[in-house]
């Protein structure tokens, strides 16, 4: 079954303060792995696809990377404007353009 | 202007009421979608349409029908609401290109008491 899992649920950060957001996946064949950003109260904006293992976008403090296991969002010295919920989904090969989903990464980045 | 809107932005109704969500779009896009979204869950897919003559059942269609009245234009309706239907809703689109991204609508939160 196709899945994604996000890691961890909740992270608090210091202004400043790099980490990185987890995104393991089973999909039975990858067409692409998606990630957004979301808002409170607001719709998911797309950040980054990601096609194959080995592949890197970066976008201001945000880093995305893919293996053939899982994705990392990198963020470098965040500030309080990065706080959002990360949303990660990936599209299987073959079929329709199903976007699998995982729960997503509440960030809160303090000053 | 927003790409994709979304109407209402707000509702609450009461539980056997018929209701519809209405979506569109200026991305000229071919392809649109309906989501929901609950607390702690990823969001799961309703319904799809790749044109104005093609709708197809996501993961989670009971209770729910659509309409595509043209390329622009998809609605989402609940038939007769119930309490558990109480979530965000949104839309989104997709061009008939390699990257399929999909954009997202800014929702619809609806309540059903």
């Amino acid at each position: 079954e196709d899945q994604v899992t996000q890691s961890p649920e909740a992270l608090r950060l210091q202004e400043g303060e790099s980490s990185s957001l987890n995104c393991s996946y089973t999909v039975s064949g990858l067409r692409g792995l998606f990630w957004y950003r979301q808002d409170p109260g607001k719709g998911p904006e797309f950040l980054f696809t990601l096609y194959s293992a080995g592949e890197e976008k970066e976008k201001e403090r945000l880093k995305a990377t893919l293996t053939k296991k899982e994705s990392f969002l990198h963020i470098t010295a965040p500030k309080p404007e990065d706080s959002a919920t990360y949303l990660c989904a990936v599209q299987a090969a073959g079929g329709y353009n199903k976007l699998i989903f995982g729960a997503g990464t509440r960030l809160a980045v303090h000053p | 202007d927003a790409d994709v809107t979304q109407t209402p932005r707000n509702r609450i109704t009461k539980t056997g009421k018929r209701i519809m969500l209405e979506c569109s779009q200026t991305k000229g896009h071919d392809r649109m979608y309906w989501y929901r979204q609950d607390p702690g869950l990823g969001l799961q897919l309703i319904y799809y349409s790749f044109d104005v003559k093609d709708i197809n059942k996501g993961e989670i269609s009971d209770g729910y029908s659509v309409s595509r009245q043209a390329q622009a234009k998809f609605s989402l309706s609940l038939e007769s609401a119930i309490p558990n239907q109480t979530a965000l809703y949104f839309c989104a689109t997709s061009a008939r290109d390699k990257s399929d991204t999909q954009y997202f609508g800014p929702g619809t939160r609806l309540t059903v008491l």
